[in-house]
């Protein structure tokens, strides 16, 4: 099946630096890749709608400064955490659809584990 | 969006057949209806997917109603390593409507042994 690939798997920072999480589709094109924030024993929260070529689309609430996204080509888009903060430790999921005339699954990566210290 | 609504909870035996419904009254013409699983720190997983009436795969079923207010996920036979969360979304995924994958609360299933 189509494959989703998210990249680090975990990542340690020191607070005020940069993070980029990277979110592959591995064998399909995805016009439309999403991006997720899930805190312990919390549901999957939508942070952002990422459309390739253009601006993405922030959920309210959700400072675009602060979580920057590119998503420069059919198969890749980044989420970058600027400077981070400890409030922003928490498991950052990516999601995407194949470009597909017909209904088709969402396919989601492995997730990143990210800890602020 | 289709807003949807699960059993926070739910608990059963290992070898007991478990049976989550989800109510989803204002689903669209066009919204499929899809149930996924998810483990501790890591991605859902995509489990089943259906239209109308029944669709059945390997690991699962999946029963809908003529009026597709409701949908069932079927787990025969459980066993220990299918304690996880289960989530049913509904939405319209293909032709590039891009429709938003929103997540309810999702009901967290446990089986004892």
């Amino acid at each position: 099946g189509a494959v989703v690939s998210q990249h680090p798997s975990r990542v340690i920072c020191k607070s005020g630096t940069s993070v980029k999480i990277e979110c592959r589709s591995l064998d399909f094109q995805a016009t439309t890749m999403f991006w997720y924030r899930q805190f312990p024993k919390q549901s999957l929260m939508l942070m952002a709608t990422s459309n390739e070529g253009s601006k993405a689309t922030y959920e309210q609430g959700v400072e675009k400064d602060k979580f920057l996204i590119n998503h420069a080509s059919l198969t890749l888009s980044t989420l970058t955490v600027t400077s981070a903060h400890p409030e922003d430790s928490s498991f950052y999921i990516c999601s995407a659809s194949p470009n597909r005339e017909t209904n088709t699954e969402a396919f989601f990566g492995q997730g990143t584990r990210l800890t602020v210290v | 969006l289709a807003k949807t609504t699960q059993p926070i909870s739910m608990d059963s035996y290992e070898g007991q057949e478990v049976n989550i419904t989800c109510s989803h009254n204002n689903i669209a013409t066009n919204d499929y209806i899809t149930w996924y699983q998810q483990f501790p720190s890591q991605g859902p997983r995509f489990i089943i997917q259906g239209y109308k009436t029944k669709v059945t795969n390997e690991v699962a079923s999946l029963f809908i109603p003529a009026d597709r207010k409701s949908s069932t996920l079927s787990l025969p036979r459980v066993s220990l390593s299918d304690t996880a969360v289960y989530s049913c979304l509904v939405g319209d995924w293909g032709g590039g409507s891009a429709s938003k994958i929103i997540f309810g609360s999702g009901t967290r299933l446990s089986i004892r042994p």
